[in-house]
């Protein structure tokens, strides 16, 4: 079954305006990462979280571990912003990552 | 720092035949992951090195499938009699203590 489930699955949003993208596991995990997957394919880390919240310019994720969950929050969405965001947890037994099925953002002008 | 560098970028095999994907490390990382991605499947774990020695091949499909490291600074996946179903971009990541991980560029194979 999906172990890692991100919602939505694809999102549209006008330029300069704010969403959330969410990542729910099913696992136990100590870190989340997040990754943007750029048109050409390669992915670009974003962030690397124990529980807790990191912000980065217009980025913010939040990892709650009781709740089994993390939040990537986007403001003032820009055009570069598009391409698909993928969220990956470890498992607690080892160092592999499993990903969600990502979620495809266009950002429209 | 040039980041995890695979080659080559693309290849194209015909069915039946032999493909090696070669992943470099980031310098100074004791980790490397092999992971693969697909329309169907999205991304999936294959196999992983630490300092070297194979540590977890849990994703590896258990026919035509092997992987190798052997020195820090590249890894080597290499599959035999390739089939159409083997098409897919590889990625490669490696990580130093802590658990990040950084992807290279991926290969993507295509087989006829």
């Amino acid at each position: 079954g999906d172990q890692v489930k991100q919602s939505p699955s694809a999102l549209s949003l006008q330029e300069g305006t704010n969403s959330a993208l969410r990542c729910n596991f099913s696992i136990a995990t100590t870190t989340v990462q997040w990754f943007l997957q750029n048109p050409r394919g390669s992915l670009m880390n974003l962030f690397y979280l124990v529980p807790g919240t990191k912000e980065n310019g217009r980025l913010k994720s939040t990892f709650n571990s009781k709740e089994s969950y993390s939040t990537l929050h986007i403001r003032d969405a820009q055009l570069e912003d598009s391409g698909t965001y993928f969220c990956a947890v470890n498992n607690n037994a080892g160092a592999k990552l499993t990903f969600g099925g990502g979620t495809r953002l266009t950002v429209r002008p | 720092n040039a980041g995890v560098i695979q080659t080559p970028r693309h290849k194209v095999t015909g069915k039946g035949q032999e493909a090696t994907l070669w992943c470099e490390p980031i310098s100074g990382h004791s980790a490397v992951f092999w992971y693969r991605q697909t329309i169907v499947q999205g991304l999936e774990f294959l196999t992983y090195f630490r300092n070297q020695a194979p540590i977890d091949d849990s994703g590896m499909p258990k026919e035509r499938f092997s992987a190798q490291m052997p020195n820090q600074s590249h890894s080597t996946l290499k599959i035999q009699s390739t089939q159409p179903q083997d098409s897919a971009v590889y990625l490669c990541a490696s990580s130093s203590q802590g658990w990040e991980q950084y992807f290279g560029p991926g290969t993507r194979l295509t087989v006829l």
